[in-house]
């Protein structure tokens, strides 16, 4: 079955620290990928997307994540965390024709940055 | 451009009552979607429009109803609110599904509680 997966409820980092936010998917064909933060009470934004080219992808505030066709990943990465950084995150992925480009979504990690 | 729009922000309903969810785009985006999100459960998508005139199901369709007359908006009607209804309905937009590059963007949210 098509999914994308985020294997963690939540990720607790100290400022200042690396965080990894964990994602994987299970498509068919090539994926499209995508991060999205979410602070509360307000809606997604988007933070970044792996389409093709170079597997490392830069993106907003600071993040990048690593796109890892063999272990069917998507890591999002900060070098180090800022307590503004605590937030919902969630995983996307897009594929087709059969998925019809209709991102799905992971559950979301939440990410908690203490100082 | 003010993005994408949603009122009300808040909303209590009793059983049984029917409201409509506004959205609007002021980007002519083609693609616009409703997701429910609920706690634990991420983003799940209730329907969507690939353009004017043209809407599809998504993964919980059940008790909603949409249309899209224009580009711009794309109103969510609750026919007759059941407590299982109570949640978090974001709006989303995107330039074409069709092309999978294009990352979406989302409305700040409506909360809605039937009681």
């Amino acid at each position: 079955a098509q999914s994308v997966a985020q294997p963690e409820d939540q990720v607790n980092v100290a400022e200042g620290n690396p965080l990894t936010v964990k994602c994987t998917y299970s498509v068919s064909g090539n994926p499209y990928l995508f991060w999205y933060v979410q602070y509360p009470n307000r809606g997604l934004q988007f933070l970044l997307k792996y389409i093709t080219g170079d597997n490392l992808v830069k993106g907003s505030y600071g993040f990048e994540a690593e796109f890892n066709k063999s272990q069917t990943s998507f890591h999002l990465k900060k070098p180090s965390a800022l307590v503004s950084d605590s937030a919902l995150y969630f995983c996307a992925v897009k594929w087709g024709p059969g998925g019809s480009y209709i991102p799905t979504f992971g559950r979301g990690t939440s990410l908690i940055v203490h100082p | 451009n003010a993005g994408v729009t949603q009122t009300p922000k808040f909303q209590v309903l009793k059983t049984g009552q029917s409201m409509t969810l506004q959205c609007a785009q002021d980007m002519n985006h083609e693609y616009m979607s409703w997701y429910r999100q609920d706690p634990g459960m991420g983003l799940r998508l209730i329907h969507y429009s690939v353009g004017a005139g043209i809407t599809d199901q998504g993964e919980v369709p059940n008790g909603y109803n949409v249309s899209r007359s224009t580009t711009e908006d794309f109103p969510l009607r609750l026919l007759s609110a059941a407590p299982s209804q109570t949640s978090v309905y974001f709006c989303a937009s995107s330039r074409d599904r069709s092309q999978p590059t294009y990352e979406q963007y989302f409305g700040p949210g409506t909360r809605l509680t039937v009681t």
